[in-house]
């Protein structure tokens, strides 16, 4: 069945930066664009990023514009979300999620930004 | 890139219907038929309910339905259970490869 396994979150200081992984299985990875959205703790959802299936198309929420970079391994069927100049407010679960529908979601993993 | 607005929340009891609107512009909503639903409950990842606006992903019940009308989506639920008590989001295609969430509604089987 398909999987999207979160990876790389943690609690890292204001300024700095960390990379997130979404590991893919299940499906094949080459034929779906894929997203990242984030939560916030009780908020809700906000798309991040997303990458087309080749990924050449790579396209930012205002929020995270200029200080992120979505990327993709085919050989390695992964997901990567790097942040750069992280701010308090990107405090939240961030998910991976597959294709133009998010039909599918991995189970999240915490980035905390505190200092 | 504003969130498209939903009602906080909405109740109904075992059996009944609910309904929950997810107001966009001509921009995002109005503009595209590319609408989803998701449910979500507590800490738990968001499950894929609704698709470009009325399509049901394989294992939604169809009690679960959806449609569009302007800039307006609609989420209906019918014949309520337990189970369908969680949080509910819109989602629409912006344009220019990029998508906006709705502000979330809470669902309260009385």
């Amino acid at each position: 069945q398909v999987q999207l396994v979160e990876s790389g979150g943690g609690v890292v200081q204001p300024g700095r930066s960390l990379r997130l992984s979404c590991a893919t299985s299940g499906f094949t990875f080459n034929d779906y664009g894929m997203h990242w959205v984030r939560q916030a703790p009780d908020k809700g959802l906000e798309w991040v990023a997303g990458i087309s299936i080749d990924g050449s198309t790579k396209t930012y929420g205002d929020p995270v514009k200029g200080r992120t970079t979505i990327s993709r391994d085919s050989s390695k069927n992964t997901l990567y979300l790097q942040m750069n100049s992280l701010r308090v407010e990107d405090t939240a679960v961030y998910y991976c999620t597959k294709g133009s529908e998010f039909d599918d979601w991995g189970q999240g993993t915490l980035v905390t930004v505190s200092s | 890139q504003s969130a498209l607005t939903q009602p906080p929340s909405a109740s109904g009891s075992p059996g009944q219907s609910v309904t929950i609107s997810c107001t966009g512009t001509n921009s995002d909503v109005g503009g595209y038929n590319y609408v989803s639903w998701y449910q979500q409950h507590p800490g738990k990842a968001p499950r894929l309910m609704i698709y470009e606006v009325s399509k049901r992903p394989s294992g939604v019940p169809d009690r679960f339905s959806g449609s569009k009308s302007g800039n307006t989506a609609s989420l209906a639920v019918s014949g309520l259970q337990a189970e369908d008590e969680a949080d509910y989001y819109c989602s629409s295609y912006a344009g220019s490869n990029s998508y906006v969430f709705g502000t979330g509604t809470k669902v309260t089987v009385l």
